[in-house]
């Protein structure tokens, strides 16, 4: 079965960092891009970060660039994203995602339970 | 980026009733657009991929249509279990976009 399980959520204080890991089994990770995606409370899906089978391309949004890295290792079947300076906007539930194929232009058609990441002092 | 508007933002329907969710795309996207349903606690489950194509397992009364920038999700007779939000995705180029999800109601 393909599963996909989160961890590294918790409480942080405003401007500190946290790591986030995904833990893959049930598929050959160095196949599939990998993404995250994040949900605040009570509002919708936001798209984070993503990353290309090999790590050769990766993409982020707007609003986490420069301050969020993800990246996998493949041998370990993980992929990470590393959050640094958090901010109150970034609270959220932390989906892990597997792409459809390789690279970015290959759909989510898997995603794991979630981790919660809140911030506050 | 890409902006991808979602209409209606709620949607009152009957079970039986037919069900269709627009979502546009401020440019030109292909088909690369995929459409997920989300049920409240629950991680979102994938519906439709490049446009009009069904997800293995889901059922028949779920449909997709579209390319370039406008798209549709429809649902030919709503049931008990479709009550839930819909999220259309574009996959076209990095960043990523979601649009800003239909919920569907009971009426």
């Amino acid at each position: 079965e393909v599963q996909l399980v989160e961890s590294g959520g918790g409480l942080v204080q405003p401007g500190r960092s946290l790591r986030l890991s995904c833990a893959a089994s049930g598929f050959t990770l160095d196949h599939y891009a990998m993404h995250w995606v994040r949900q605040a409370p009570g509002k919708g899906l936001e798209w984070v970060a993503g990353i290309s089978w090999n790590s050769g391309s990766v993409g982020y949004a707007d609003s986490v660039r420069g301050r969020f890295t993800i990246s996998r290792d493949n041998a370990k079947n993980s992929v990470y994203l590393q959050m640094n300076s958090l901010r109150a906007e970034d609270m959220a539930l932390y989906y892990c995602a597997k792409a459809s194929g390789g690279h970015y232009y290959y759909y989510i058609d898997v995603w794991g339970k979630g981790t919660t990441v809140t911030v506050s002092s | 980026d890409i902006q991808m508007t979602q209409s209606p933002s709620t949607l009152s329907a009957s079970v039986g009733d037919r069900v269709t969710i627009t979502c546009r795309a401020s440019q030109s996207i292909s088909s690369r657009l995929a459409w997920y349903q989300q049920k409240p606690g629950e991680a979102p489950k994938l519906l439709i991929y490049k446009a009009s194509s069904l997800e293995n397992g889901v059922p028949s009364r779920f449909s997709g249509s579209g390319s370039g920038t406008e798209f549709t999700l429809t649902i030919s007779s709503l049931q008990p279990d479709d009550f839930a939000t819909y999220y259309c995705q574009q996959y076209n180029s990095y960043s990523w976009t979601f649009g800003q999800g239909t919920k569907v109601e009971i009426k």
